[in-house]
């Protein structure tokens, strides 16, 4: 499956600042997917980072608070703008397995930036 | 909106303890049915993928089953050592690239 690299892994930011995530992918993937894990809460899905076309958001997130950056197909970022302490959670990152046959959209995840803002 | 229920929240077990711990959802109306394993500070990683009513699937000691028509999943963890201690996720995909997750039961194995 692919490996892929997430960064910042933690940061602790400022009221009102904005941070920005990156993920890079060991092979070339056409979707990347961005989570959202809030304390005690399940992974949500924020967006669909697709290259060549603007991000697919789900409902309840919008672009102007989380814009996504897709320039190629083994990257993608995730800025969380105008940061308030309810943005603190976990942001990871994840593809499709590319081995995976069934169908199941088995995904494989970076290992997670966990912000806290202040 | 599909939702997908896990019980417990956190388990705390001795070294040596057999566990479980289930998801639920209320309609079979899915692709998948999928847990992955994520421990502290590493990424979520998958165990199982199901599919079928009465599938299951076992990799070493852990193993998990699937019932469609009643709505749930079991993961069972015999002999519990303390590498396993992770948040267990749940999730369905609904078909296509929807994945819908439950909150996760985090197990903590003390030696």
């Amino acid at each position: 499956s692919a490996v892929i690299s997430q960064k910042p892994s933690r940061d602790i930011c400022q009221r009102g600042t904005s941070l920005t995530i990156q993920c890079q992918v060991d092979s070339q993937v056409t979707m990347m997917f961005w989570y959202r894990q809030q304390p005690g809460q399940s992974l949500t899905l924020i967006a669909t980072a697709n290259q060549g076309s603007e991000a697919t958001y789900e409902s309840g997130f919008v672009i102007d608070k989380f814009p996504i950056s897709r320039p190629n197909l083994t990257f993608s970022t995730l800025t969380v703008s105008n940061m308030s302490p309810e943005d603190s959670s976990i942001y990871l990152c994840s593809v499709s397995n590319p081995t995976d046959a069934s169908g199941a959209n088995v995904l494989t995840f970076g290992a997670g930036s966990r912000l806290t803002v202040l | 909106i599909l939702n997908v229920e896990q019980s417990p929240q956190s388990l705390h077990v001795q070294e040596g303890d057999s566990t479980n711990f289930t998801c639920s959802f209320p309609s079979s109306n899915f692709y998948a049915l999928h847990w992955y394993r994520w421990e502290t500070a590493k990424s979520p990683e998958a165990l199982f993928v199901m599919t079928l009513n009465g599938d299951e699937k076992k990799k070493g000691r852990i193993s998990a089953t699937l019932n469609t028509k009643e709505g749930y999943s079991y993961l069972y963890i015999k002999g519990s050592q303390p590498e396993d201690s992770a948040t267990y996720l749940c999730a369905l995909n609904t078909g296509g690239f929807k994945t819908i997750f439950g909150a996760g039961t985090r197990l903590f194995v003390k030696a």
